[in-house]
This record gives structure tokens, C-alpha cells and sequence, in this order.
């Protein structure tokens, strides 16, 4: 069955340092991959996803996301972040043959001043 | 509309109760999802449509949980005789259709209570 792991539950960084985000996904054939963002009291918006190709993804507000399938891992990145970067990041994989976007538990990003 | 909406926003059910949530997708969305949020949890999968056309329904944790969209466009998800274990927040996505389903555009929830 397919399942999605991100194994940190939150992450503090300060305002202006990278980030990456990981995530490992497990399902046999190619996996389509999304990272979605949720900030408080707003719905879920996605950020960037990976089909096929080239298996670095750029996304909305400067994120990126990675591709490695001897890694099973998409981890997203952004060189800066930003105060309004703070919200809740979310992994998700489907399958060429069915439409369920299976999800990781989330990571809350806290931004320090 | 500009997005998907919800309503309510919020509900407070005592147990025992039926509930109706509300989902207005984007104009044109051929496919709509829903999804259940609990607390500190990804989203999970309960139901997809197509149109009208309830295609998956694999997700629906038990018979007292339906869901119909019976003119293609509105959704409403029906948990009837509610237990504490259902609340959650209840997502409702659509997005267009073919390759396209997969973008799918989320509402803010609705998050349910049940006492």
C-alpha cells in the first residue's frame, strides 16, 4: 500500500535561512508527488508536483521540491525563508490510476525573528 | 466563486445527531473530493466524484457517513447518528478533469465537534 512518511513533526528555522522539508513516500511504480502548505484557518494550497521528467520541481513562493527515486524522498526547500512562511507543509503521493492523494502526518514550520 | 466554499465553517453536533456540511466547488471543477483532517493528521481520503458520478467511495468509514452531488456542481456529505470519533475537519476539493484531477483545490474545512 502507499504511504507517506515525514518524519519531523515540526521544524524551527530562523527568518532568512534555508529549509528543507523531508519527505519518503512508498509505492511501487512511479509516483506522482505534491507538497501542499495550510496556514491557519485557510485550505490547503499546493505548492508544486512532480509527474515525471525533470526531477527538480519549482514551485509557488520561491519553494522547490527533489525527486530521488533511489531515495524514495521528495524533500522541499527554499533557499530563504520568509515570517509568512509559517504554516503547516504537507506531502501527499497518488498513483497514475487512481485520483486518493495519500498524506503524510505534516511538518509545522515555525519561523524565529 | 473566486475558490471551493464550505459551510458551515463550524458545527457542534451532540452525539446521536445527523449532519449535513456543504461543498461549493470552483465553477467548471468536473471532480470533487473529500477528505477528513484529524487532529495533527494528514488529510484522509473518503469520497471522489465525477459529475454526478460517485466513482469512489472506498474511503467512507462506515454506513452512516453519505455523500451526493446530484446535479454535478454542490456537494453535501450527510454523517448520520454522530460518534465522538468524528470529529475532524471535513475537506472538500475539486479540480478539473483528466491529468488535471490531480491539482485539486481545497476549501477552508469544516470542522466538526461532536459532544
Amino acid at each position: 500500500a502507499q504511504s507517506v512518511t515525514q518524519p519531523d513533526i515540526h521544524i524551527t528555522v530562523s527568518e532568512g535561512a534555508s529549509l528543507e522539508l523531508r519527505c519518503n513516500y512508498s509505492y511501487g511504480a512511479t509516483p506522482y508527488l505534491f507538497w501542499y502548505v495550510q496556514s491557519p484557518g485557510q485550505g490547503l494550497q499546493l505548492l508544486l508536483k512532480y509527474f515525471s521528467g525533470d526531477t527538480l520541481v519549482q514551485g509557488i513562493k520561491g519553494f522547490e521540491a527533489e525527486f530521488k527515486r533511489s531515495q524514495s524522498s521528495f524533500n522541499l526547500r527554499k533557499p530563504s525563508v520568509h515570517w509568512s512562511d509559517a504554516a503547516e507543509y504537507f506531502c501527499a503521493v497518488a498513483s497514475d490510476s487512481n485520483y486518493q492523494l495519500i498524506w503524510g502526518a505534516g511538518t509545522k514550520l515555525i519561523i524565529k525573528p | 466563486g473566486a475558490g471551493v466554499s464550505q459551510s458551515p465553517r463550524y458545527k457542534v453536533a451532540k452525539r446521536g445527531q445527523d449532519v449535513a456540511l456543504r461543498c461549493d466547488p470552483i465553477s467548471g471543477h468536473v471532480s470533487l473530493f473529500w477528505y477528513q483532517q484529524a487532529l495533527g493528521q494528514g488529510p484522509e481520503f473518503l469520497t471522489y466524484f465525477q459529475n454526478e458520478a460517485q466513482l469512489d467511495k472506498s474511503g467512507l468509514p462506515s454506513d452512516r457517513f453519505f455523500a451526493e452531488r446530484p446535479e454535478g456542481s454542490v456537494s453535501t456529505l450527510k454523517i448520520q447518528r454522530t460518534q465522538q470519533e468524528d470529529s475532524a475537519v471535513y475537506l472538500c476539493a475539486s479540480s478539473l478533469q483528466g491529468a488535471r484531477t490531480y491539482e485539486q483545490y481545497f476549501g477552508p474545512g469544516t470542522r466538526l465537534t461532536v459532544t
